[in-house]
């Protein structure tokens, strides 16, 4: 059954610093990989979809990597604003036919 | 971009009765439904997978006799919480995909509190 665990589950810092999601799953027969925000009580919003074939995503200040072999992703932020204060969650699409496996996710605040 | 919709966002029940919740796709057919729950601090947990026309496929552990769901057109599929019960207080979001295999379109979510 596939697992997936984000580090940290929470992280402050002051605006303006660069900062490093990870993500690490168990079975690396996956389909896609999808980090998503979650602001509170609130539905998500997809950032960066990385196919397993993929290396790396890119949109705007994120930056997500996958490393398919090792179970690894990374979410890179560059440059991060008080409005990037959310919750940062990870999924897995095992297959194609498969509803998503979803991390804990890391909640993230950015201090002004 | 695809959109999806849920409704109510929010329902208040007493304990024993039964509540729909509505997952619409506005701007696609869905030819796959999932329905997940997320607890307070928790992950969200995958509970079925609805295709139109055919009968749903749970998740261990989930009751399907419970949590019953209707996927009756391209656009709409329906989860019904029947019995609720407080420990049924969870926030339920559906995703929708068009056919790709590639993304799913997730709703805004439903918060439900059973008293």
């Amino acid at each position: 059954k596939q697992e997936v665990t984000q580090i940290p589950a929470a992280l402050s810092v002051p605006e303006g610093e660069n900062l490093v999601l990870n993500c690490s799953f168990t079975d690396s027969a996956i389909y896609n990989l999808q980090w998503f925000r979650q602001d509170p009580g609130k539905g998500l919003t997809s950032l960066l979809l990385i196919q397993s074939s993929q290396r790396e995503q890119t949109s705007g200040r994120l930056n997500a990597s996958l490393d398919k072999s090792s179970g690894r992703s990374t979410l890179y932020i560059a440059a991060s604003q008080p409005g990037d204060s959310a919750t940062y969650l990870c999924a897995v699409a095992g297959g194609g036919a498969d509803g998503l496996t979803f991390g804990k996710g890391t909640h993230l605040i950015i201090q002004p | 971009g695809a959109v999806v919709s849920q409704h109510p966002s929010r329902v208040i029940c007493k304990s024993g009765t039964s509540v729909k919740i509505e997952c619409r796709s506005l701007d696609f057919q869905a030819t796959t439904m999932f329905w997940y729950r997320q607890f307070p601090k928790q992950s969200l947990m995958l509970m079925a997978t609805s295709n139109e026309g055919s009968k749903a496929t749970y998740e261990q552990g989930v009751e399907k006799d419970k949590f019953l769901i209707n996927h009756a057109s391209l656009t709409l599929s329906t989860l019904t919480v029947t019995s609720a019960h407080p420990e049924d207080s969870s926030f339920y979001i559906c995703s929708a995909r068009d056919g790709g295999p590639e993304t799913q379109y997730f709703g805004p979510g439903t918060r439900l509190l059973v008293l």
